[in-house]
């Protein structure tokens, strides 16, 4: 089954709005939470990444905001760009090994 | 430093064929890390090498095998092949197992007719 739900499927935002990608993990043993964005035609590549003694990370105009009690983590782009169109994958993983479950995936489309 | 680099970018086999899938990781990376990538399926964990010995194998059937060299360099195999083993496989390294970035390489796409 899966075991990471990204939500929603995809989006379309104006440049300088804000994307919300959101994530919910059933595994409560999983402990730690990275993003990842691919563009067509490359692998994927990590954006940010969240362990659950942390409630929020922020790098640059990327935030991770983690809910451990709800079980969901959320990916914020601030002041989003045409550049930034691309998929965005959550994964978790658990056990410090490199064993991701990652989420469908969600396709960003930001429109200038 | 140079990224992970996979051979060979684009493959079509005939069902019942098999195919070798080769990945050089990154210098001084000894976790390499393989995943199918399919529409349906989305990021699907095949399996991960850490200094030649697997260390985690995902729920694909036997026909899916690897190995790691001791320049951690690795291949994966995939026997007898099916319609449905059409995928991107990407492989990705990293120089330690677990809380660190994956380098994904941009991945071989297998095609079966």
């Amino acid at each position: 089954q899966q075991q990471v739900k990204q939500s929603p499927q995809s989006l379309i935002v104006q440049k300088g709005g804000i994307s919300i990608i959101n994530c919910a993990y059933e595994n409560t043993a999983f402990d730690y939470f990275p993003w990842y964005q691919q563009f067509p035609g490359k692998g994927p590549a990590l954006l940010i990444a969240i362990r659950p003694d942390v409630s929020e990370k922020k790098e640059g105009r990327f935030t991770i905001s983690f809910n451990k009690s709800a079980k969901q983590f959320s990916l914020h782009i601030m002041d989003s760009q045409p550049g930034d169109s691309a998929t965005y994958f959550c994964a978790a993983s658990m056990g410090g090994n490199n064993r991701l479950a990652f989420g469908k995936g969600n396709q960003v489309v930001v429109i200038p | 430093k140079a990224g992970v680099t996979q051979t060979p970018r684009y493959l079509i086999k005939t069902r019942g064929q098999q195919v070798t899938l080769s990945c050089s990781p990154i210098s001084g990376h000894r976790s390499v890390s393989w995943y199918q990538q399919t529409p349906g399926q989305g990021l699907q964990f095949l399996f991960e090498y850490f200094s030649e010995t697997q260390r985690n194998k995902g729920n694909f059937p036997g026909r899916f095998s690897g190995r790691q060299f001791s320049n951690s360099r690795s291949e994966m195999n995939v026997s007898t092949l099916e319609l449905g083993d059409s995928a991107l496989y990407l492989c990705a390294s990293s120089p330690r197992t677990g809380y660190s970035p994956l380098h994904f390489g941009n991945g071989t796409r297998l095609t079966v007719t």
